[in-house]
């Protein structure tokens, strides 16, 4: 089955630097790639996803890239604010197969 | 539109004792997931439901089981709680499997003594 690994677990970064959080998964057959955002006590919601056939995908300060040769996808923050600090969530699905997440990276956004 | 509703959303357990847990959406959707969030686990997948009339296991099944009732509402059972299935639980829905954007309710937060 799928194994999705996600690094690095925590992060720290100044307000406005970029962040970057990458995933690996190992089914070849996985096509869908979202990141969630987890705010303290607050349900997951999707903040940007990707398919197989596209290699990168930009909305405002947010991208996600993906290497299928390499089989792993990023994502990116830039200038960061406070309002980023969370936890992030990788995941990686197919066709009638249910996603499996990566275990999140914690986000904290230093004034 | 509601979304993905829960309830409860805190419940306290002794050992031993039963509970149900309610997720209901309005958003049409096919398929529903139940997660648990233990701390630095990430969402654990426990059962799901592909189409209304279907459910399957997931990664962490035992001491679970579940009721699809409806397309609108996906019940997750504790038949004899343990101190190990203290959590937070998730509902999730997305129209079909692993190609799609999953929603998820706003967890239920259960501790078993």
């Amino acid at each position: 089955g799928e194994n999705v690994e996600q690094h690095p677990s925590t992060l720290s970064v100044q307000e406005g630097d970029s962040a970057v959080i990458k995933c690996t998964y190992s089914d070849s057959a996985s096509n869908y790639f979202p990141w969630y955002k987890q705010e303290l006590g607050k349900r997951p919601q999707l903040i940007i996803d990707i398919r197989s056939n596209v290699g990168e995908k930009k909305d405002q300060r947010i991208a996600v890239t993906l290497n299928k040769t390499a089989k792993h996808f990023s994502l990116h923050i830039t200038e960061t604010q406070p309002e980023d600090s969370a936890v992030y969530f990788c995941a990686a699905g197919s066709y009638g197969q249910n996603f499996v997440f990566g275990p999140g990276t914690r986000l904290s956004v230093l004034p | 539109n509601a979304g993905v509703t829960q309830t409860p959303k805190f419940q306290v357990l002794k050992t031993g004792q039963s509970m149900t847990l309610q997720c209901a959406q309005d958003m049409n959707h096919n398929s529903m997931y139940w997660y648990r969030q233990d701390p630095g686990m990430g969402l654990r997948l426990i059962y799901y439901s592909a189409s209304e009339g279907t459910t399957d296991k997931g990664e962490v099944p035992n001491g679970y089981n579940v009721s699809r009732l409806n397309k609108r509402e996906f019940s997750l059972r504790l038949e004899s709680a343990a101190p190990s299935q203290t959590s937070v639980y998730f509902c999730a829905t997305n129209l079909a499997g692993g190609t799609d954007t999953q929603y998820f309710g706003p967890g239920t937060r259960l501790t078993v003594l």
